[in-house]
Parts: structure tokens; sequence; C-alpha cells
């Protein structure tokens, strides 16, 4: 139990597109879910935390107007990278909140060119 | 930044030997984890502590807390080569749901 999915696994866009990333508890219901950003041989870290029904809590730095959060269902959190430059490549991962547990996703690799 | 700090940041031993990483944190904690990353994949969580545990086993794991010097340590004895990847600690405060991981320690096993 307890599973998070993350879709696309891997996505390449050009700069000045748009992307979403998609976050999905699959067997059970999260009111909370979070998105953290992984830059290579770097650690994770907090950019926002997302509650069903309600904006999203951006960490400090977290541009919220390029990284737009939609938390619309107990079971589906989506990020959208705005207007994509190569600077925002990097490894993005979201976990879903159950009893105080945080269970992740696989991560979502995006490479902008 | 919540990001505490972890050495150390590279280890490279042989199979067989002990890995020992150290973790260090800057809040009150409820508990620390240790997680496991493998190059470019999602996050496998090892173990958790609780900020009234002192240490905790599980296999070839052991992890000790100490909350008076906020850090904590994980040891892997007999390191298998498949035991290289990256380890990340993270901790959730006591004011805090999301979990603030520390900047890791990045294992190589060589057989």
């Amino acid at each position: 139990g307890a599973v998070v999915s993350q879709h696309p696994s891997r996505v390449i866009c050009k700069s000045g597109t748009s992307v979403k990333i998609e976050c999905r508890s699959l067997d059970f219901q999260a009111t909370t879910m979070f998105w953290y950003r992984q830059f290579p041989k770097k650690s994770l870290m907090l950019m926002a935390t997302s509650n069903e029904g309600s904006k999203a809590t951006y960490e400090q730095g977290v541009e919220k107007d390029k990284f737009l959060i939609n938390h619309a269902s107990l079971t589906l959190s989506t990020l959208t990278v705005t207007s994509a430059h190569p600077e925002d490549s990097s490894f993005y991962i979201c976990s879903a909140g159950l009893s105080y547990e945080q269970y992740f996703g696989p991560g979502t690799r995006l490479t902008v060119t | 930044s919540q990001q505490g700090e972890e050495d150390p940041q590279a280890l490279s031993i042989q199979e067989g030997e002990n890995a020992t990483m150290n973790c260090s944190y800057k809040t009150s904690i409820n508990n620390l984890q240790w997680y496991r990353q493998n190059s470019g994949r999602g996050l496998v969580h090892l173990i958790l502590i609780r900020s009234n545990e002192r240490e905790k086993h599980s296999g070839r794991l052991r992890v000790t807390l100490d909350t008076s010097k906020k850090s904590s340590s994980l040891l892997i004895t007999a390191s298998r080569a498949a035991d290289t990847a990256s380890y990340f600690c993270a901790w959730r405060s006591n004011s805090g749901y999301a979990l603030n991981f520390g900047k890791g320690t990045s294992l190589l096993v060589t057989p």
C-alpha cells in the first residue's frame, strides 16, 4: 500500500514552453502533497506544500507564478513549470502525506533544451 | 534554510567493510528518517527513529540519534556492492509536516 506515482518519468521540452507533471496517490487519499526539486548530486529541496482544495504554500525563493501547483483532488496534484528555461532542468519528486507519514513518488526528470 | 549537514559527502569502501554516515540537523524534531536513492531514481525509505529513541536496528542497518547534539548516524555493516547509492537523512520539525533533507552521502562500495 501507500504507492505514489508520477507522470511522466522523463520529459524533454523546449525553452519557453510549459510542462505539467502529475503526482498521484494510487491507493490512499492524501490531503497534503509536497513537491521537491533535486539538482544533480544534490539533496532534495522542498518547493511547496499543497493541500487539497486550497492554494499551495511555497518555500522562500520559489516562484509561485513559475511553478504552478494544483491539488484538485485527494489523489492528484500537478506541478506545471511555465515558460521553462534550461536552468529549470532538474529532478522533481513529489510525496503524499498519509497519517503524518510521507510517501514519495519515483520522480520526474525534466530537461529543458 | 532547513537543510542540515551530512558527512562525509562521499565515501568509498570495499565490500565487507562497514560504512558510517553522519547527519546533523538544526531544529527540534519529532523523528528522523534515513532514505536511500540510487542514481537518478526515487527514494527508498530505510528506517525511522523517533526523538525519544537513541538507537535502532534493522537488518544490517544501525541508526543512532543524539537530540542534544542534533545529530544522527547510519551504520551499514558488511557492505555489499548493491549498497552503492546516495543516503539522505530527513526530519520533520515539531512544527512542520514536510520532511527536510540533509545534503546526503554518496556511498560507493567496490567489489
